[in-house]
């Protein structure tokens, strides 16, 4: 049980175009979905948490406009990054909490290439 | 601002040793501490996760112990293999928002 997943697992855009990556969970109602950000060999930076239905809250220098988070289900977010640059290659992270507090179920992770 | 550190950044031991992986946190006033794994490319599996009430967690080979009043918390691997290596991030919990600040992790790498 509290299996979250992710969608796609990689993906490879050009510069200047837009990208959507879906987090689910997938056998409980997360309250609340967060946002990660790992570069190759760093830890995860939180980018942003969101509940349901409300808006994201983004942790200190990440551009909202840019990294948009939308979580309109209890078991759905997403995180749409907007013209994107090669800068914002990256691993990114979805987690939520909802089947106990406190802990966070983290899915699979997404690849992020731009060319 | 939380930070989480860990030391140290890599270690490298021969299949068989127990291995010792130290976590500290500037914030004492914490909710929870967890260790996860994560192996090269994928996400992360959680491994231990300690409340702020506890002292250890241990599951099978593997035990975390936390100190508060210290900031530290420390991970136990017995007897590792080399099915071991991956790199083990902790992250503690903030009583609020239910927040997670990671620490940079320790690579790993168990030899045959």
């Amino acid at each position: 049980g509290a299996v979250v997943s992710q969608h796609p697992s990689w993906v490879i855009c050009k510069s200047g175009t837009s990208v959507k990556i879906e987090c689910r969970s997938l056998d409980f109602q997360a309250t609340t979905m967060f946002w990660y950000r790992q570069f190759p060999k760093q830890s995860l930076m939180l980018m942003a948490t969101s509940n349901e239905g409300s808006k994201a809250t983004y942790e200190q220098g990440v551009e909202k406009d840019k990294f948009l988070i939308n979580h309109a289900s209890l078991t759905l977010s997403t995180l749409t990054v907007t013209s994107a640059h090669p800068e914002d290659s990256s691993f990114y992270i979805c987690s939520a909490t909802g089947r106990t507090p406190y802990e966070q179920y983290f899915g699979p992770g997404t690849r992020l290439t731009v060319t | 601002k939380q930070e989480v550190t860990q030391i140290p950044a890599a270690l490298s031991v021969p299949e068989g040793e127990n291995l010792v992986l130290n976590c500290s946190f500037t914030d004492s006033a914490i909710y929870n501490l967890q260790w996860f794994r994560q192996d090269p490319g994928k996400g992360l599996t959680s491994l231990l996760l300690i409340q702020s009430s506890q002292r250890e967690q241990t599951s099978g080979r593997l035990n975390a112990s936390l100190d508060k009043s210290s900031g530290r918390s420390t991970l136990y691997i017995a007897a590792s293999q080399p099915g071991d290596s991956a790199t083990y991030l902790c992250a503690v919990g903030e009583a609020a928002g239910n927040k997670l600040t990671f620490g940079g992790g320790t690579r790993v790498l168990v030899k045959p």
